[in-house]
C-alpha cells in the first residue's frame, strides 16, 4: 500500500470549511484514496473514498488532482463534533476485506 | 452497515494475568481485524482472524502472546496474554461489510499495573 503524508494538525473556525490535505506521491493505478476519522475515545468511522473522481457524501468532499498524487477532504461546515483526528489511507479495492494501514493522521480541532 | 460490540470496554489489570476481549457483529463476516491503539498513537493492525482457520499476524505480534479465537462468523476472542504496562492500550475489532466501508467497535481500553 502506498505511504500518505498529512501534517500532523490543523485549526478550523466552526462554521467555516476544513481543509485537510494528503500527500500520495506513489499512488499506484488501482489503488483508492480512503479517509476516515476517530472521535475522542471512539472507533474510526468511515467518510469517503475515491479513485479519481472528486466524490461528495452527506459527510464531505473529496478532491483528488488529476495526477493522484494528492487529495483534499473537505468538511463544508466545521462544527464542533467535528474535532477529530482524521486519517488517509491509500488501499487497492479488491474481492475480499482487507486491513487498513493507519499512518499518524491530521489532529483537526475545530474552534468556537 | 455493521454494529461492532466489544467487551469489556474497558479493564484494569495485573501484571502477568492475561485479558480476553470479546468481539460481537451482528453481520456474518468472513474477516475480522484486531487493531491496537497505543496512547497518543495510531492503529496497528495485530492480526486477521477468518472464520476456520488459524489468524493472520502482523509483524512484530505473535500468536502465544495474542491468542485468537473464531468460533463463528459473528464472533471473536482477542486474549492478551502475561500482560505488562506497555500492554496498555486500546484493542479494537473491525469488520467489512463491503469493500467500501470498514467498521469499528468501540474498543477496549486496557490498562495493566
Amino acid at each position: 500500500d502506498a505511504k500518505t503524508t498529512q501534517p500532523t494538525s490543523m485549526d478550523c473556525a466552526e462554521g467555516r470549511a476544513a481543509n485537510l490535505p494528503c500527500n500520495h506521491s506513489t499512488i499506484s493505478g488501482n489503488e483508492y484514496v480512503y479517509w476516515y476519522r476517530q472521535i475522542h475515545s471512539q472507533g474510526p468511522q468511515y467518510i469517503i473514498h475515491g479513485l479519481k473522481n472528486n466524490e461528495t457524501n452527506e459527510m464531505a468532499s473529496l478532491i483528488i488532482t488529476e495526477d493522484r498524487k494528492s487529495s483534499t477532504l473537505i468538511l463544508p461546515h466545521a462544527t464542533l463534533r467535528d474535532t477529530a483526528v482524521y486519517y488517509c489511507i491509500v488501499r487497492a479495492k479488491i474481492q475480499g476485506a482487507q486491513k487498513l494501514v493507519f499512518g499518524q493522521g491530521t489532529r483537526l480541532t475545530i474552534n468556537p | 452497515s455493521a454494529v461492532i460490540s466489544q467487551k469489556p470496554s474497558r479493564d484494569i489489570c495485573q501484571r502477568g494475568t492475561s485479558l480476553t476481549i470479546q468481539c460481537q457483529v451482528d453481520s456474518q463476516v468472513t474477516m475480522m481485524f484486531w487493531y491496537r491503539q497505543q496512547p497518543g498513537q495510531s492503529l496497528t493492525l495485530i492480526a486477521t482472524a477468518n472464520q476456520g482457520s488459524e489468524a493472520t499476524y502482523e509483524s512484530g505480534f505473535v500468536i502465544d502472546k495474542f491468542p485468537i479465537s473464531r468460533p463463528n462468523l459473528t464472533f471473536s476472542t482477542l486474549t492478551v496474554s502475561n500482560m505488562s504496562p506497555e500492554d496498555s492500550s486500546i484493542y479494537l475489532c473491525s469488520v467489512e461489510l463491503s469493500f467500501t466501508e470498514a467498521f469499528f467497535g468501540q474498543g477496549t481500553r486496557l490498562t495493566v499495573v
